[in-house]
């Protein structure tokens, strides 16, 4: 089944204690990107990765980390994590980047950090 | 800078209803569009993405059209069901290089049976 996987899907942390969010997904597809969602603001995106070695920022990177050393592999590091980060945290893929491809989104990951 | 607004934030009709659901943008220099509908507890499901050249995209009871022009793309569906319930986003992307999406905050909608 074509899908894109998060976890933890919920995690409780304390201030400055690194965590890293997972993302696999198993259809090949070259463009990957990670979303916050919070009440009010809407989707912002964090960086995204046309391919591998290739990433860049979205609108909100700060305190934020990615790599992509995997096609199917894009991990969301906060080093230093504040409440401020605390959201619902979306990893997405695409075949060939945004101008041709339906963009496929994983179930979440609840972020609580106090 | 693009902003994106969907209007109203939460809609409520009785089943069998036709609704559309509103989309509108500052810039209209987009390379397409892309709507959404999002499951409480649950990630986006991409429904319909239009191409800047496109005027309309159709999928079983929805129907998305674009008037890039205006700045605006309506999502409309047809014979609502309780189903359908669950809140709808749209997105842009922008013309040139950018690989970014942004977001509308979304139609709440409520179909009761």
């Amino acid at each position: 089944e074509a899908q894109v996987t998060q976890n933890p899907r919920y995690l409780i942390t304390v201030t400055g204690k690194k965590l890293t969010v997972t993302c696999s997904q198993n259809m090949n597809h070259e463009y990957m990107s990670w979303y916050r969602q919070d009440p009010g603001l809407g989707l912002r995106q964090i960086y995204y990765s046309m391919n591998v070695e290739v990433t860049d920022k979205g609108d909100v990177p700060e305190g934020y980390k990615v790599s992509r050393k995997e096609k199917r592999n894009f991990p969301l590091i906060l080093e230093s994590p504040s409440p401020n980060q605390t959201s619902l945290y979306f990893c997405a893929s695409s075949a060939g980047g945004l101008n041709t491809g339906e963009l496929f989104f994983g179930e979440g990951s609840r972020l609580t950090v106090l | 800078k693009q902003e994106v607004t969907q209007i109203p934030a939460a809609l409520s009709v009785p089943e069998g209803e036709n609704l559309v659901l509103n989309c509108s943008f500052t810039d209209s220099a987009i390379y397409n569009l892309q709507w959404f509908r999002q499951d409480p507890g649950k990630g986006l499901t991409s429904l319909l993405l239009i191409q800047s050249s496109q005027r309309e995209q159709t999928s079983g009871r929805l129907n998305a059209s674009l008037d890039k022009s205006s700045g605006r793309s309506t999502l409309y569906i047809a014979a609502s069901q309780p189903g359908d319930s669950a809140t709808y986003l749209c997105a842009v992307k922008g013309q040139g290089g950018s690989e970014k999406l942004v977001f509308g905050k979304g139609t709440k909608l409520t179909v009761n049976p």
